[in-house]
């Protein structure tokens, strides 16, 4: 059984359009996360969700907007895509209720490609 | 501000030999520190961590790491590397009341036949 999982797994598009990225975690998690890979694979946090709060924001364009429905979901919408964009998009999840040294679990990844 | 920096872009050995990945870390207050491996076209999976207690820690696929708190180092070891070792190797640190995990660019190790 996939801990967590992201669809799609590759995404090529256009510049200037609008796409999402899912992500589901069936581990119970209480938290979720969005982080970036780079072409140099620098890792870089973008959104984070406790119990479907937002609780981090980095320096990240507003085209890009993290939604999510309920602890087990956090997809990520990015409108008018640019050249920049184009990266691997990590979801990720942890159980940070009870214990703050709880390890972070990964999906996949969707490597967007924008041309 | 929390930071870790891997000052090896690279590491090689061969296989059968010990393999050592540096990490190094800056914060205010007492670390939690991790290491993940990510394979190519693969997600992180995650090794091992230290919280708090005894400075060696034991992970996954016989790696271990020591906590050195006045050299502010993490490093990760293996006493004898496998071919299957090679990918690339993250340290990444977070402290207490903060959700956030800062990552280090990573270290990219090659195990040689």
């Amino acid at each position: 059984d996939t801990a967590v999982s992201q669809t799609p797994k590759y995404l090529v598009t256009q510049m200037g359009n609008d796409k999402s990225i899912k992500c589901e975690q069936n581990l119970g998690h209480d938290t979720m996360y969005w982080y970036k890979q780079d072409s140099k694979k620098f890792l870089k946090i973008m959104f984070s969700y406790n119990n479907k709060e937002l609780i981090i924001n980095e320096t990240v364009p507003n085209r890009f907007s993290p939604k999510s429905p309920d602890k087990a979901h956090l997809n990520l919408h990015i409108n008018s895509l640019e050249l920049g964009d184009s990266a691997v998009y990590f979801c990720a999840s942890s159980q940070v209720g009870g214990s703050s040294y709880n390890e972070q679990f990964f999906g996949p990844g969707t490597r967007l490609t924008v041309l | 501000a929390q930071s870790v920096a891997q000052p090896e872009d690279q590491v090689n050995v061969a296989e059968g030999n010990p393999l050592t990945v540096k990490c190094t870390y800056s914060v205010s207050g007492n670390p939690y520190l991790f290491w993940y491996v990510q394979y190519p076209n693969r997600g992180l999976q995650f090794l091992l961590k230290y919280i708090t207690g005894d400075n060696l820690v034991k992970g996954s696929y016989g790696f271990e790491a020591e906590f050195n708190k006045s050299q502010t180092s993490f490093h990760l070891k293996k006493p004898s590397a496998l071919v299957s070792d090679s990918a690339l190797y993250f340290c990444a640190v977070r402290v207490a009341n903060d959700y956030k995990l800062s990552f280090g660019a990573g270290t990219t190790v090659t195990v040689r036949a």
